[in-house]
């Protein structure tokens, strides 16, 4: 079956624009992450949703980052005003639920240049 | 200091050989533990998960020692094949997976 799909591939930006990088789910997951890994660094937690709840923001870098996921499934992340800081390769996942006992399954990711 | 480490590498082994992985994590209360492999400019991909009684799954072989904070994998009979990063994950008591820098695997002939 399909599985986590991301769009764009690339996107390149000018700072100070901001930027719309979307996810789409396995379909039938409730659970929803974004990661981001910039060159040489792990992988770092940014956000994520579970089902109806309130969504986990602990590891958004600013106030210029935001997610959104609506009717539970697309999600959205948004840098405002985007900063070369902010250049990484940013990876959507998502599981069947929350939990160690499920997988998580990763996108190929949007790779962001900011100039 | 950083919540789950691992060393970074490269290990440069031949065809055949065993390779170990360690991994230590910082945060006691961690409750699920991976091993993800990542090909170049590729999405990471679960390899398997690490039980405290320890698993096995064909060439690989995962340990977890809680007491220590200590998590291993082990590669029997490299393949060139099995050159990519792997990457030492914990998940805590919230559901986000925390990612070591990862340690790059090298096969040669």
């Amino acid at each position: 079956g399909a599985g986590v799909s991301q769009s764009p591939s690339n996107k390149v930006t000018e700072k100070g624009k901001d930027v719309e990088l979307r996810c789409d789910p396995i379909s039938g997951h409730t659970a929803l992450y974004w990661y981001r890994q910039s060159l040489g660094q792990g992988l770092e937690f940014l956000i994520y949703f579970q089902g109806n709840s309130a969504p986990d923001k602990s590891g958004l870098p600013s106030d210029r980052f935001s997610a959104e996921r609506t009717g539970g499934s697309v999600s959205t992340l948004t840098i405002q005003r985007t900063q070369q800081e902010d250049s990484a390769v940013y990876l959507c996942a998502s599981s069947l639920s929350s939990g160690g006992a499920y997988e998580q399954f990763f996108g190929p990711g949007t790779r962001l240049t900011v100039l | 200091r950083k919540e789950v480490e691992q060393d970074p590498g490269p290990f440069n082994v031949p065809e055949g050989a065993t390779v170990a992985f360690n991994c230590t994590y910082s945060n006691s209360a961690s409750q699920s533990f991976f091993w993800y492999r990542q090909d170049c400019r590729k999405e990471p991909k679960l390899l398997m998960s690490v039980y405290s009684s320890g698993n096995e799954d064909g060439r690989f072989t995962a340990q977890l020692n809680r007491a220590s904070q200590y998590i291993s994998l082990l590669i029997r009979d490299s393949k060139l094949s099995d050159s990519a990063t792997y990457l030492c994950v914990v998940m805590g008591d919230t559901d986000k997976l925390i990612f070591g820098t990862g340690t790059r695997l090298q096969v040669f002939p």
